[in-house]
């Protein structure tokens, strides 16, 4: 499974954009890019995910590089309940079920 | 609230007893998988059923037995833990059929093994 890299944290002042990095340069071209979050004290969440195109959605933005290699999700005004740990994946359909597997993710705190 | 329930959410037992953790989706999906979160560290695979089949064990240790009887249901049956067993267990599901779908969890299972 082609491995990602995030910072270990960062931090956001309230009300701010946040943009949270992934590199991905060993990724396939039949990969998906998926975001996930996890709150304290609670499964994953489901954030957003895509292909090659950017996408949108009432949570975040994606924002794929043209050559796949990084992506960067886009929180556009960060609140307190953001805090959480934003987990980027790989997703393919090379292995059973398209299994997630899941990296350190990043940590986000978001300052009031 | 996801759609995947888990149960129990808290579970205490000790390192003989015999437990199960249940795990249900009514969403139509028909993969499910089992992870392991232990304290500061990443979320572990540990089991995948798609359709009902195992399709991955990712050399679990036999004392965790799971159990798919249909494509709503999974049981994640625990015998003779140990300490370090002691984690939260999620549960999750999804569609099988590519990479373009998204996977919905339970709240999971804080397990503490004494």
């Amino acid at each position: 499974d082609a491995k990602t890299t995030q910072p270990n944290s960062m931090e956001s002042n309230e009300e701010e954009p946040v943009h949270l990095p992934c590199n991905h340069s060993t990724i396939s071209g039949t990969d998906y890019i998926h975001w996930y979050r996890q709150l304290p004290s609670q499964g994953p969440e489901y954030v957003i995910h895509g292909l090659t195109s950017n996408v949108n959605n009432r949570m975040a933005s994606l924002a794929i590089a043209e050559d796949r290699k990084s992506s960067t999700l886009i929180l556009h005004r960060a609140t307190l309940r953001d805090a959480a740990v934003y987990y980027c994946i790989l997703r393919d359909d090379q292995t059973g079920a398209n299994n997630l597997f899941f990296g350190t993710g990043t940590r986000l705190t978001v300052i009031p | 609230e996801t759609g995947v329930t888990q149960t129990p959410r808290h579970l205490v037992m000790g390192m003989t007893n015999k437990k199960s953790l249940k795990c249900e989706q009514h969403l139509g999906h028909n993969a499910m998988y089992w992870y392991k979160q232990s304290a500061k560290k990443p979320l572990e695979l540990m089991f995948v059923y798609s359709l009902e089949e195992r399709v991955e064990n990712n050399s679990v240790p036999s004392r965790f037995s799971p159990e798919c009887p249909n494509s709503s249901h999974l049981f994640l049956h625990l015998h003779t833990l140990q300490p370090e067993d002691s984690a939260l267990y999620l549960c999750a599901s999804s569609h099988p059929d590519g990479p373009n779908t998204e996977a919905f969890f339970g709240q999971g299972t804080r397990l503490t093994v004494v």
